[in-house]
This record gives structure tokens, C-alpha cells and sequence, in this order.
């Protein structure tokens, strides 16, 4: 009954490190996405994913890389981490492209200093 | 642009009484609507999820209804309780590409009073 999962769920960066978060869905679902959710901003799209193999640009990509090597997990990699990426990323899933339902991971709280 | 706007941006209530969020958005062309319940640190739950033919949703004690003339939803919840208190966060489903982009509201606080 695990949905969608995120790790690590905490992790503090200094300013140039690199770092990796996974996540991981178990509903066999195709389409994939990265959010980061910010004070006063709403969450914005990163990038996405419609299948394995294949990842998009969303509304804020610049920073950020993904990777789609196996249908259930979806990586987002920071190559130089920057004090403006500080933010809570969420990950989602859904099985319909237009008109399916998200299902949201719990958040991985990300701080850059 | 779609632009999402969710008004108030906090709001008290006590225990037993019938609220509404109101959700707005600019831009009509939309494929649907969902509601979602975000809890301190936690993720996002969806709660409903309105298509864009459909003109409301029911689930339990919560109703949502979807008016895409006037660029309006509403989240009505009935006999709020302490434990509906969380951020409640709306979000648009746009055309464009070939998935689902969501465009969030920026959401609305609700802490119901015991």
C-alpha cells in the first residue's frame, strides 16, 4: 500500500554539491512528475515523464535533470546546488494523462546553503 | 496564462459549521479540477476531481462544484470538524503536450475550532 515514495525525505546541500532524489510509484503508472512547492508560489512543474525512457521540461526546469530508466521510479539530480533551489519537492504519478487523478508522494524538504 | 487564485488565503471557523473555498481561474479552456488536502509536512491527497463536462462532485461531506463560464470552482464542506483543518489547494488541468499539467492555486488555510 506504499503509492508513491520519496527519499530522502530531508537534506540540507552547501552551494555546488550534487545530489540525487528518487522516487518510486508501485501502481504501474505511466505518467510521472516532479513539483517543487514554494511560500506564496503554488507548485510548479520541473519535468515529467509520459513512459519509461522518455522525460519533458515543465514550467521550471533550468537546474534540473531526470531520468525515467524503469517505469516505477522517476530521478530528479541537482548538478550544482543553488540557495534558490531551497524548496520541498514533490513527486507524482498518475495512469491518465488528461483526465486521471495525481497521486502525490509526502515531500523531500531540500535545503541549499 | 492560466493563472489560479484561491481566496482567503486563511480562514477559522468553529466546529459544526458549513464552509466554502473558492477557487478562480482566467482562463476557461480547461479539462478539469481537482481539490487536494495538503496536511503540515505532508503530501498532497486528492479529494475531488471534477471533469470539465461535469458540473459538481460529491464525496462524504464535501462538495465540489465547477463553473467554467465564469472561471470558478467551489470546495463546500459541511459540518467542518477539527480534523478537515489542513490546506486545501486547488489545481486546473490545461491542454498543451502530451500529459497532465496541473496549475495550482496558491491554497487556503482552514483550521476549524474545536
Amino acid at each position: 500500500n506504499a503509492g508513491v515514495t520519496q527519499t530522502p525525505k530531508f537534506r540540507v546541500l552547501k552551494t555546488g554539491q550534487s545530489m540525487t532524489l528518487l522516487c518510486a510509484q508501485d501502481m504501474n503508472h505511466e505518467y510521472m512528475y516532479w513539483y517543487r512547492q514554494d511560500p506564496g508560489m503554488g507548485l510548479r512543474l520541473i519535468h515529467y515523464s509520459v513512459g519509461e525512457g522518455t522525460t519533458a521540461k515543465g514550467e521550471v526546469p533550468d537546474g534540473y535533470n531526470v531520468s525515467r530508466l524503469k517505469k516505477q521510479n522517476f530521478l530528479l539530480g541537482l548538478e550544482s546546488a543553488a540557495p534558490s533551489q531551497t524548496s520541498v519537492y514533490f513527486c507524482a504519478s498518475s495512469s491518465v494523462a488528461y483526465t486521471g487523478e495525481l497521486f502525490f508522494g509526502e515531500g523531500s524538504r531540500l535545503t541549499v546553503l | 496564462k492560466q493563472e489560479v487564485t484561491q481566496i482567503p488565503a486563511a480562514l477559522s471557523v468553529p466546529e459544526g459549521e458549513n464552509l466554502v473555498l473558492n477557487c478562480s481561474f482566467t482562463d476557461s479552456a480547461i479539462y478539469n479540477l481537482q481539490w487536494f488536502r495538503q496536511d503540515p509536512g505532508k503530501g498532497l491527497t486528492s479529494l475531488l476531481l471534477i471533469q470539465s463536462s461535469q458540473r459538481e462532485q460529491t464525496s462524504g461531506r464535501l462538495n465540489a462544484s465547477l463553473d467554467k463560464s465564469s472561471g470558478r470552482s467551489t470546495l463546500y464542506i459541511a459540518a467542518s470538524q477539527p480534523g478537515d483543518s489542513a490546506t486545501y489547494l486547488c489545481a486546473v488541468g490545461r491542454y498543451g503536450g502530451a500529459t497532465n499539467k496541473l496549475i495550482f492555486g496558491t491554497g487556503t488555510l482552514l483550521a476549524v475550532q474545536p
